[in-house]
């Protein structure tokens, strides 16, 4: 089964500084990868997403992850928080049939200090 | 990218009501849209995953009877909430996945039902 864990459910930065959003899975085999954002009361948009091309997968808004299988993880980073990034975001893993499930992890809230 | 619409954004209900949630992918066909729940600050739990044309497949714990879902076609999936009680409100979210791009889902914008 999969499963996925995202290790902080609240992280806060002062804009400008660099952004980590941890988030570690569990898959039997090689899984496919989406950091998603939400917006209070918005629905989902996706951030970037691994499928087992590149390991470093670089998304919109200048944010990236890098898929290490060793250490089963994904982190989403960015290099410079803007204030416009506060939100919540999903990290999320998938099976690669067509009607594969999205499991999601429990979220990250991210908080962008002035 | 491809668009998923979600409507209506907001429908407030009396107990016992029906509420019908619809979920359009508006440029591409979607073989498969999923319904999601989410409770205020948790993550989005998957009730249901619709498959068009046939029946579909629950989430352990989701009543079949109580939300009940229609995927008539490709483009279009339906999720009513039978016999409303204020337990049911919640922000309903569906994702709709591509025919030909399988690894992605695209969400649409949720729904705030509010049974009172």
């Amino acid at each position: 089964a999969q499963s996925v864990t995202q290790l902080d459910s609240h992280v806060s930065v002062s804009e400008g500084t660099p952004v980590l959003l941890r988030c570690n899975y569990s898959s039997s085999y090689s899984p496919s990868l989406f950091w998603y954002v939400q917006h209070p009361n918005k629905g989902l948009q996706l951030l970037l997403k691994y499928t087992s091309a590149a390991t470093l997968v670089k998304g919109i808004n200048g944010f990236e992850a890098e898929f290490k299988k060793s250490e089963t993880s994904f982190h989403l980073t960015k290099p410079s928080a803007h204030m416009s990034d506060a939100a919540e975001y999903f990290c999320v893993v998938s099976d690669r049939g067509i009607t594969g499930k999205l499991i999601f992890g429990q979220g990250t809230t991210l908080q962008v200090k002035p | 990218g491809a668009v998923v619409s979600q409507h209506p954004s907001r429908v407030i209900c009396k107990s016992g009501t029906s509420v019908k949630i619809e979920c359009r992918s508006l440029d591409f066909q979607a073989t498969t849209m999923f319904w999601y729940r989410q409770f205020p600050k948790q993550s989005l739990m998957l009730m249901a995953t619709s498959n068009e044309g046939s029946k579909a497949t629950y989430e352990q714990g989701v009543e079949k009877d109580k939300f009940l879902i229609n995927h008539a076609s490709l483009t279009l999936s339906t999720l009513t909430v039978t016999s409303a009680h204020p337990e049911d409100s919640s922000f309903y979210i569906c994702s709709a996945r591509a025919t030909d791009r399988v690894t992605e889902a695209f969400f649409g914008q949720g729904t705030r039902l509010t049974v009172v």
